[in-house]
């Protein structure tokens, strides 16, 4: 049981550039998001999903698709790599409860560079 | 957007003595979280609190959720040096079905020995 798994763990990309990063889980959550952590700003959710084909947008979504086409996986692509995109990347899982989530699991993170 | 104002931002200690770190909202939460952080991890879950006035405990770590169910405490005894990281509240939204945790920015603590 792996939990919650993040590739790559750094990347540096140049202003323009696109990637997607990756996550992965195998605890069969329902429920799974991105978050961006920046020095003194907290985790801020990017976009999350319930289920399979189903993904919303959370508090800082501009600049960043998500999809959801396996319980499994969650992919963060940035479409156009900006300077301000330059963050700490989490990606977290968990079941659905009645109403809300169950704990959080979050992968170890990958730390973004927009040069 | 519902918001989590931990204080204080920053906690220098020495081994041994005792802390608390707040997290308050003028919103009220179904639930309350605490995660810690260590550097170049993920967060991990400390304590869910649910009912207003729960106090919870985890070892020389007490987590109290407020009457109003719109702010928590940490307390944390004797503190160590492993104590040491970042600690994060976090809030589920009352009413209806929401799947969003709104995040402090945290408390950076370090515990000297």
């Amino acid at each position: 049981n792996a939990g919650v798994t993040q590739t790559p763990k750094f990347q540096v990309l140049k202003t323009g550039q696109s990637m997607t990063l990756q996550c992965a889980q195998d605890m069969n959550h329902e429920y799974m998001s991105w978050y961006r952590q920046d020095p003194g700003m907290g985790l801020r959710l990017i976009h999350y999903s319930v289920g399979a084909g189903i993904t919303d947008q959370g508090e800082v979504p501009n600049g960043y698709n998500v999809s959801r086409s396996t319980t499994e996986d969650f992919p963060l692509r940035l479409l156009s790599a900006a300077p301000s995109q330059t963050s700490v990347y989490f990606c977290a899982s968990s079941y659905l409860l009645r109403g809300g989530t169950d704990t959080q699991y979050f992968g170890p993170g990958t730390r973004l560079t927009v040069l | 957007t519902q918001l989590l104002e931990q204080s204080p931002q920053f906690l220098s200690i020495q081994e041994g003595e005792n802390l608390t770190v707040y997290c308050n909202s003028s919103s009220v939460f179904s639930s309350l979280q605490w995660y810690r952080q260590e550097p170049g991890e993920g967060p991990v879950l400390l304590v869910t609190v649910v009912t207003g006035g729960e106090v919870k405990k985890l070892k020389r770590l007490t987590f109290q959720f407020g009457d109003a169910r719109k702010d928590s405490s940490l307390h944390i005894t004797a503190a160590q040096p492993g104590d040491t990281g970042l600690y994060l509240c976090a809030g589920r939204n009352s009413g209806g079905s929401n799947y969003k945790l709104t995040f402090g920015k945290g408390t950076l603590l370090t515990v000297n020995p």
